[in-house]
């Protein structure tokens, strides 16, 4: 899977939005961009992901540039809940978690 | 319905030793996949499962090994228990196509040390 590189650490106020950054210049154009949270003590979960197209779900959206070598993760109103270290990954859509490959993330922190 | 349930969920070996890891995945999902999560080398991916083959398996000594049973529940081994054994080990459930997208669901994960 190509490499992405993401911020070690980010920090936001809580109920304002937050952007995540995620660069994949290396990207390929069968790769989808998905990302993963971990909260403490949690195993990782699903977040969103997407193609080419900007996408959104009830937890997050997700921009995407035009050239698909960066993209960003937008929390719109961050609560304390939302702490935790999120996880850029280049993959073609399979229906399997095999061989997800996680780099170190960006740890965010959420405070009143 | 349930999640992907793992146990036990803390252990504690001694050098040497061997652990056996057990993994439920979600009911319906055929695919069950491995991770070992370290403060050094972050998550990583030991191999993965489906149908009681091995489908998948990243860089780890032959050491660590698996297997899947008919119900799809899968049990990780680790013989020869190191010190860097340490680690949080987190399995993860897919229905296994082989197309399409579907997201990754993982256990809470065994937290196992080794001293």
């Amino acid at each position: 899977d190509a490499k992405t590189t993401q911020p070690n650490s980010m920090e936001s106020n809580e109920e304002e939005p937050v952007h995540l950054p995620c660069n994949h210049s290396t990207i390929s154009g069968t790769d989808y961009i998905h990302w993963y949270r971990q909260l403490p003590s949690q195993g990782p979960e699903y977040v969103i992901h997407g193609l080419t197209s900007n996408v959104n779900n009830r937890m997050a959206s997700l921009a995407i540039a035009e050239d698909r070598k960066s993209s960003t993760l937008i929390l719109h109103r961050a609560t304390l809940r939302d702490a935790a270290v999120y996880y850029c990954i280049l993959r073609v859509n399979t229906g399997t978690a095999s061989k997800l490959t996680f780099g170190t993330g960006t740890r965010l922190q959420v405070t009143l | 319905k349930a999640g992907v349930t793992q146990t036990p969920r803390y252990l504690i070996k001694t050098r040497g030793q061997q652990v056996t890891l057990s993994c439920s995945p979600i009911s319906g999902h055929r695919s069950v996949s491995w991770y070992q999560q370290t403060p050094g080398q972050g998550l990583q991916f030991l191999f993965e499962y489906f149908s009681e083959t091995q489908r998948n398996k990243g860089n780890f000594p032959g050491r660590f090994s698996g297997r899947q049973f008919s119900n799809s529940r899968s049990e990780m081994n680790v013989s020869t228990l190191e010190l860097g054994d340490s680690a949080l080990y987190l399995c993860a459930s897919s229905p296994g196509g082989s197309g399409g997208f579907s997201e990754a669901f993982f256990g809470q994960g065994t937290r196992l040390t080794v001293v």
